[in-house]
């Protein structure tokens, strides 16, 4: 299996800042890593599909960047709404494997 | 626009049979441009892909759940499920279904069956 390693698990910052998560896969996954939002009680949500391309109606502040084995996903100003946990995700191979999240929360 | 529910019994016994099935909405299941997964969400934990299912009936599983696991389709309800045999506490989870493109990621997500094992 693939393994994700997502760094950093949690990570605090205030609105307007500029915030890095990032995710490595165990093996080449070319453009293969998909990012999802989750907040409380509530399902992920597609952010970033194929590394960098952003889902539809998903601010541009939201960044995704990288292709092998290390990716990025950047929010360039902090919003109230960002803070929640953030998970990238590898489909280059059965099974799809998830990172094990990043909680970002308010400093 | 497409949805997905999940239903099913919240409470399963230890060694009994997990099943939850999920209506699709807005979309035929036998549209060969998606698959069917099953993905699941211990409370407080990350994400964990069990197995998907193709519009054919083709599945592939995770190796974790392999022995245990089912999952089919119903066209003529546009629904598919979910069966996990011989089930622990270790079981208990946020069950959702999600639809993934055939190239690419996945874009629609259930809001989740909570599911305990106790007895």
């Amino acid at each position: 299996d693939i393994q994700m390693t997502q760094f950093p698990s949690s990570l605090s910052a205030s609105v307007g800042d500029r915030v890095t998560i990032s995710c490595q896969a165990s093996q080449g996954i070319a453009k293969n890593l998909n990012w999802y939002q989750q907040k409380p009680g509530k399902a992920p949500k597609p952010l970033i599909y194929d590394a960098s391309t952003l889902e539809t109606g998903v601010p541009s502040r939201f960044r995704g960047s990288g292709s092998g084995t290390d990716f990025t996903l950047t929010i360039s100003s902090l919003q109230p709404e960002d803070f929640a946990t953030y998970y990238c995700q590898q489909c280059e191979d059965l099974p799809y494997t998830f990172g094990r999240g990043t909680k970002l929360d308010i400093k | 626009q497409v949805q997905l529910q999940e239903s099913g019994p919240g409470l399963v016994k230890p060694s009994q049979t997990l099943s939850l099935t999920c209506s699709v909405s807005g979309v035929s299941i036998s549209n060969q441009l998606y698959f069917w997964n099953w993905i699941r969400q211990p409370a407080g934990k990350g994400l964990e892909w069990i197995g998907r299912i193709y519009p054919g009936g083709y599945t592939n599983y995770s190796s974790s759940f392999k022995s245990r696991v089912t999952i089919s389709l119903d066209r003529t309800r546009n629904q598919f499920s979910l069966r996990l045999n011989s089930v622990t506490a270790a079981d208990t989870a946020l069950y959702y279904c999600v639809r993934k493109k055939a190239r690419g990621y996945l874009d629609y997500w259930g809001q989740g069956a909570l599911v305990t094992v106790s007895s």
